[in-house]
């Protein structure tokens, strides 16, 4: 059956820090995948989504940047975090058309 | 533009108490409409997809329906561990999905 993983759960950074996120998907090849931020009380925005290794298709202007170095592995990276990114992280899988997506736990971000 | 919304914002329910949670969508073809359950500080899971107006689909307490302009999510009978945040998703065209803001659900014992 196939996994997903995000790490880490929980993430303190200070301003003007770096940051790098990571999911990995098990089980399954050439997934779509997904990066989300959840506000507090509200729905998910989509960030990124990438459709292949090296393909990343970006939503919303940011300070953020997503990579895909490997089939299964997708990272969301910044080179200085701003007090606005603070929020939840998800990452999600879909394969095939017309699939549902599937959703890792989740990372908390706060910026201090 | 796409669009989905969702209501109410909040519902609260005493256990046993039936009732249904709307998804109001604005797509350009309708490739999937999906439910979702999301507990707090977790993420979302994956309860339905509905493809076409007329499909139904069951689960346990759950039971969600699908017109060519919304999605109701019933639930029957609810018990305490309902108590979630219940998204719903659209995929038009496209790789991606659009989703509501969510019906809180909190159901009393």
């Amino acid at each position: 059956s196939q996994t997903i993983h995000q790490w880490p759960a929980t993430l303190v950074q200070p301003v003007g820090s770096p940051l790098s996120l990571e999911c990995t998907v098990e089980g399954t090849s050439n997934p779509n995948l997904y990066w989300y931020r959840q506000a507090a009380g509200r729905g998910l925005q989509l960030l990124f989504y990438s459709v292949g290794i090296g393909q990343i298709s970006s939503e919303v202007p940011q300070n953020l940047s997503a990579s895909r170095p490997q089939d299964r592995q997708f990272i969301l990276s910044s080179k200085k975090l701003l007090l606005s990114d603070s929020g939840f992280y998800l990452c999600a899988w879909t394969i095939g058309r017309n699939q549902p997506q599937h959703f890792g736990d989740g990372t908390r971000l706060s910026i201090l | 533009e796409d669009q989905v919304t969702q209501s109410p914002e909040a519902l609260r329910l005493q256990e046993g108490e039936s009732s249904s949670l709307n998804c109001s969508y604005t797509v350009s073809g309708l490739r999937g409409l999906f439910w979702y359950r999301q507990d707090p500080g977790k993420g979302p899971e994956f309860l339905f997809t509905l493809y076409s107006a007329g499909e139904e689909k069951e689960k346990e307490r759950l039971k969600a329906t699908l017109t060519k302009k919304e999605s109701f999510l019933h639930i029957t009978a609810p018990k305490p561990e309902d108590s979630a945040t219940y998204l719903c998703a659209v995929q038009a065209g496209g790789q991606n999905f659009v989703f509501g803001p969510g019906t809180r659900l909190s159901v009393l014992p």
